[in-house]
């Protein structure tokens, strides 16, 4: 079956660096993908959608600039966190839609900024 | 626009006993439905979806749920559940022809105790 490939799935780094989330689909070509955030005991929370050849689409209230996305080929979509602080830590998940009925989900990072 | 809501939070129970996990949503159109389970650190794992048909539907490791379309729900069911099946589960909804952009219900977590 198709699968989403998320790398890394878990990086720890230091306040101010940047760090960048990779999502690709494995075998089915993606022209969107999305990026969630997940707060412990919490749901899913879309943050913006990725369009390949064009710019993403981000949801209100996050930062275009603190979150960077880049859908460079139709099957890779990445997500980069710009001068990460600790509160952007969290677990982070991308999903791409299938055939428009159903949506794979990559196996998401965790990260934790220190 | 489409809304889920998961009206438990946790449901504990006991090995082999049955289980229901209740999804109540609310859409002007027509709707996609979905089951995904989570398991700690992972991401997201399709259990089932309902596009149209049938409204009983079947989905992996045992589970089933049945859309109503009167009632607004789609509850997943398990007969017998197993320590295994331990897990958080989303409800989630998109608009019926197109399962893109998903809105998740706040989750339930499931503990299968012995």
């Amino acid at each position: 079956g198709a699968v989403v490939s998320q790398h890394p799935s878990r990086v720890i780094c230091k306040s101010g660096t940047s760090v960048k989330i990779e999502c690709r689909s494995l075998d089915f070509q993606a022209t969107t993908m999305f990026w969630y955030r997940q707060f412990p005991k919490q749901s899913l929370m879309l943050m913006a959608t990725s369009n390949e050849g064009s710019k993403a689409t981000y949801e209100q209230g996050v930062e275009k600039d603190k979150f960077l996305i880049n859908h460079a080929s139709l099957t890779l979509s990445t997500l980069t966190v710009t001068s990460a602080h600790p509160e952007d830590s969290s677990f982070y998940i991308c999903s791409a839609p299938y055939m428009n009925t159903e949506a794979f989900f990559g196996q998401g990072t965790r990260l934790t900024v220190v | 626009a489409q809304s889920v809501t998961q009206l438990d939070s946790q449901v504990p129970v006991f090995e082999e006993a049955p289980v229901e996990l209740r999804c109540n949503y609310s859409s002007s159109v027509s709707v996609y439905l979905f089951w995904y389970v989570q398991y700690p650190n992972q991401g997201l794992q399709l259990l089932l979806k309902y596009l149209s048909g049938s409204t009983l539907v079947k989905g992996i490791n045992g589970f089933e749920a049945e859309f109503n379309k009167s009632q607004t729900s789609f509850h997943l069911r398990k007969p017998s559940v197993h320590i295994s099946d331990t897990a958080e589960y989303f409800c989630a909804v998109t608009k019926g022809g197109s399962a893109r952009q998903l809105t998740f219900g706040s989750g339930t977590q499931l503990t299968v105790l012995p």
